[in-house]
């Protein structure tokens, strides 16, 4: 079935620095969304893309339903954005939603 | 905005009892909402997809007599945990969307049941 990879499983950073989370899907994809699930376990939208790339603040987000990947970049990682990263996607003219199996990121002074 | 609600955050129940969340559409018509679990250490599973004026399809491994899901209209849709176990805790996390080509899946923050 439908599967999405999501990579890496776990991150580790220095306040500062940046790195990329990446989700590889196994058939086409209508779009992606990425989430943030915080300490609390509360889910929070981050990005909403069904083509090209979004910024918001030291996020980035692209997609590329053609090569069937999703890319979710930090730059200048803060303490407060440890927690566990999810990409969604719906599946090309279902409602049925894969998700990937999450990164968790660690940021560390 | 598209914004979705999902209540309670954080609930607890004793094993055996149910329990209901909620889950609340603004800003736009849920022409569709799917209810998912991420149970500790696992990623989310897709429990059922509802459709106004459509039956509600469950996934394998889950079934209306222990998720009875209720969609009376285009901006609410509820779901039970009926006889609630320690395999049911997680957290519950309510998925909507709109129709007319829209593919745009908004999501709540998600219910996180404990149970005792």
């Amino acid at each position: 079935g439908d599967q999405v990879e999501q990579s890496p499983s776990a991150l580790s950073l220095h306040e500062g620095t940046g790195s990329a989370l990446r989700c590889n899907f196994t058939t086409t994809m209508r779009a992606v969304q990425w989430f943030r699930k915080n300490s609390r376990g509360s889910l929070i939208n981050l990005f909403y893309l069904a083509s090209g790339t979004k910024e918001n603040g030291r996020l980035k987000s692209a997609f590329d339903s053609k090569e069937r990947y999703s890319t979710l970049h930090i730059r200048d990682a803060q303490l407060e954005d440890s927690g566990t990263y999810f990409c969604a996607a719906p599946r090309t003219g279902g409602y049925k939603v894969v998700f990937g199996s999450g990164t968790r990121l660690l940021v560390s002074p | 905005g598209a914004l979705v609600y999902q209540y309670p955050r954080r609930t607890i129940c004793k094993s055996g009892t149910s329990m209901r969340m909620e889950c609340q559409a603004v800003g736009f018509q849920a022409t569709s909402v799917a209810w998912y679990r991420q149970s500790p250490q696992k990623t989310f599973e897709l429990i059922a997809l509802s459709t106004v004026n459509s039956a509600i399809k469950y996934e394998q491994n889950f079934t209306q007599e222990k998720f009875p899901i209720s969609h009376p209209n285009l901006s609410f849709s509820s779901m039970t945990v009926l006889n609630a176990y320690l395999e049911d805790r997680g957290l519950y996390l309510c998925g909507a969307r709109t129709g007319g080509g829209q593919n745009t899946l908004y999501f709540g923050a998600g219910t996180r049941l404990s149970v005792l």
